[in-house]
């Protein structure tokens, strides 16, 4: 079975600390991809990052990184130095069949960033 | 560039009354998507398509109906709603060209049942 676990379902910091949210997913296949979107107020789905299972690299782009863990299965996604514009639920997902293409969602962590 | 596009973007309508979700994206993508979501539950999926008239079940299918005649079009019609209906709605869409391109989403359209 997949599956994709978000086990902190809220978060609040304060505006400048560094925040980790926690993305651990299942899967049989050997092939497959992950996801991070950003929900942010305003409702809207907004794509962060893509990245495939044979890709361990992590990726850091600007305040955000990605640790991407396959002895884990686990693919945590840090805001460093996090602003109040950071808030918003942020939604991992996993790409489970080459040919359909279809996303399973984790249930969201909300996070909070107060100034 | 209008992109993905979903109408209306709120709606309120009765228990057992028929309503129909319009998606229209611009991009040509090969794939659709529908999703719900639900508090506590993330984003379930509904009803895929990966071309013009072929369509698939998701998760969460029963009481819905998806059609695909064009490529630009993906409506979802709710035959009969009931108030576990009630919940936000998103498209999607996605040209993987071999490469698992990401999930494009409109920006939601909030359903209520009452």
């Amino acid at each position: 079975a997949q599956k994709v676990t978000q086990a902190q379902t809220e978060i609040s910091v304060v505006e400048k600390e560094d925040v980790t949210l926690d993305c651990v997913y299942e899967t049989r296949d050997t092939t497959y991809y992950l996801f991070w979107y950003k929900q942010p107020p305003s409702g809207e789905l907004v794509f962060l990052i893509r990245r495939n299972s044979f890709d361990e690299q992590n990726e850091i782009s600007g305040r955000y990184s990605w640790n991407f863990q396959k002895s884990t299965s686990s693919f945590n996604f840090t805001i460093t130095a996090s602003q109040v514009v950071d808030s918003a639920v942020y939604f991992c997902a996993l790409r489970v069949s080459y040919n359909t293409d279809k996303l399973i969602f984790g249930t969201g962590t909300r996070l909070q960033v107060f100034p | 560039d209008a992109g993905i596009t979903q109408s209306p973007r709120y709606k309120i309508t009765e228990t057992g009354r028929q309503v129909t979700l319009m998606c229209h994206q611009t991009w040509s993508h090969s794939y659709m998507f529908w999703y719900r979501q639900d508090l506590g539950h993330g984003l379930r999926l509904i009803y895929y398509s990966a071309a013009a008239d072929i369509t698939d079940k998701g998760e969460v299918p029963d009481g819905y109906v998806v059609s695909r005649s064009k490529t630009e079009n993906f409506p979802l019609t709710l035959e009969s709603a009931t108030r576990s209906q009630t919940s936000v709605y998103f498209c999607a869409s996605s040209d993987t060209g071999g490469d698992s391109q990401p999930q494009h989403f409109g920006d939601g359209t909030r359903l209520s049942i009452l």
